[in-house]
């Protein structure tokens, strides 16, 4: 079974600094996609970023990278130039598929608060 | 194009009450999944249905909950007798197909029961 794992249950930055949240996960596939999702506190579960597997490449979406470590199935999260609309739940994602539809696992979510 | 929609955003039922959580999909989305929420904890999957079928009840409980996606209509999680421990945020997400690498989340529903 896949599992996702984020060590970190609460973290705090500095508006303006950069902070990295954690994630492993436990996999016996080698097709499958991450997703790290921001859950403010509407809790409208919002995509931040997503990588294939398959790709090298860390994926990169405006202040938001990832560190994407296949070998040591990690995946962690950059935020750089913290804001403090980046306060919210951030919870990481293990995704794969077949014929017949997704497989997404959650991992248990760190709560980020930026502090002014 | 729309979202995903859900209501009621919140619902209060007394325990024994039925609840019945409405997910409509984004437009050309068949595939529709739901997910539970404990307080303090990550999503929990729990059914995978397309039009008409249920594909995957692997994390359904066994009883009091069910699920449909009828031809026509929104998606209905509905669950029987509600306790005090099925107070939860439930989500449901869409996709338009099963090789997608994607699902778009609604705002959940947050159940309240007292």
């Amino acid at each position: 079974a896949q599992t996702v794992t984020q060590s970190q249950p609460e973290m705090s930055v500095q508006e303006a600094e950069t902070v990295t949240l954690s994630c492993t996960y436990d996999t016996s596939e080698n097709n499958y996609y991450l997703f790290w999702y921001k859950q403010p506190p509407s809790r409208q579960m919002i995509l931040v970023i997503r990588q294939e597997a398959y790709k090298q490449q860390n994926a990169t979406e405006n202040r938001f990278s990832v560190n994407f470590q296949k070998a040591a199935k990690s995946f962690s999260l950059k935020i750089s130039d913290s804001q403090l609309g980046d306060t919210a739940m951030y919870f990481c994602a293990f995704m794969t598929r077949d014929n017949y539809g997704q497989n997404f696992v959650f991992g248990p979510g760190t709560r980020l608060s930026v502090l002014p | 194009n729309a979202g995903v929609m859900q209501n009621p955003r919140h619902l209060v039922r007394r325990r024994g009450q039925e609840a019945r959580l409405r997910c409509s999909p984004m437009k050309g989305h068949s595939h529709v999944y739901w997910y539970r929420q404990l307080p303090e904890e990550g999503l929990k999957f729990m059914v995978y249905l397309q039009k008409e079928n249920i594909i995957d009840e692997s994390g359904m409980p066994k009883e009091r909950f069910s699920a449909e996606f009828p031809k026509e209509g929104p998606s209905i999680l509905r669950i029987q007798q509600v306790v005090r421990g099925d107070s939860a945020a439930y989500f449901c997400a869409s996709s338009p197909r099963a090789s997608s690498y994607e699902q778009y989340f609604g705002p959940g529903t947050r159940l309240t029961v007292t």
